[in-house]
């Protein structure tokens, strides 16, 4: 099973930040933080994932709070070409096995 | 760097056959994991390889199966299709450093 929480879905106004929130409360602390993006039918793309501390790339940020029982993955200026369904996943190092939940679909509103 | 590539893209086969999926990871990624994707069941894990050698397996029948070559290149086989056996199969690939997962495209199975 999934140990991560998100809402099923998430409107964004285009060019505003989206903020995707991913609940994992049962967290281990050898486990990092990965987020993967989905557009309809195509393969997941990797986004950025984490540990502990806050990280930056040029897709995306990820927070991940002092308790790291939940994070939140922020799109600075959301396009509509961000529509896609968001997948919040906690992997341990050396764990092969990416088990993927639900996932959140935002949908980018012009 | 070329992505990984999955052949064939689409396909439909019937009740009872067997079909064989193709996957070639980037250059360089030793490891290469499958995932079947439906509406009702979403991403599952299917197996993962890494140097030949099966190191991980999702919760799936025998009738899944897969083989990775020395060149990293990989195969799964689905025996005895079902028509519950349509979904997409994604192939991932990646470096054992880094740990993160480039997908491929997909293959679209369709079973009649």
């Amino acid at each position: 099973d999934a140990k991560t929480t998100q809402p099923p879905s998430m409107d964004c106004a285009e060019g505003r930040a989206a903020n995707l929130p991913c609940n994992h409360s049962t967290i281990s602390g050898n486990e990092y933080v990965y987020w993967y993006r989905q557009i309809h039918s195509q393969g997941p793309q990797y986004i950025i994932h984490g540990l502990k501390n806050n990280e930056t790339n040029e897709m995306a940020s990820l927070i991940i709070t002092e308790d790291r029982k939940s994070s939140t993955l922020i799109l600075p200026h959301a396009t509509l070409r961000d529509t896609a369904v968001y997948y919040c996943i906690v992997r341990a190092t050396g764990d092969d096995k990416i088990i993927f939940g639900k996932g959140t679909r935002l949908h980018i509103l012009p | 760097k070329a992505g990984v590539t999955q052949t064939p893209r689409y396909l439909i086969k019937t009740r009872g056959q067997q079909v064989t999926l193709s996957c070639s990871p980037i250059s360089g990624h030793r490891s290469v994991s499958w995932y079947q994707q439906t509406p009702g069941q979403g991403l599952q894990f299917l197996f993962e390889y890494f140097s030949e050698t099966q190191r991980n397996k999702g919760n799936f029948p025998g009738r899944f199966s897969g083989r990775q070559f020395s060149n990293s290149r990989s195969e799964m086989n689905v025996s005895t299709l079902e028509l519950g056996d349509s979904a997409l199969y994604l192939c991932a690939s990646r470096e054992k450093v880094t740990y993160e997962q480039y997908f491929g495209p997909g293959t679209r199975l369709t079973v009649t």
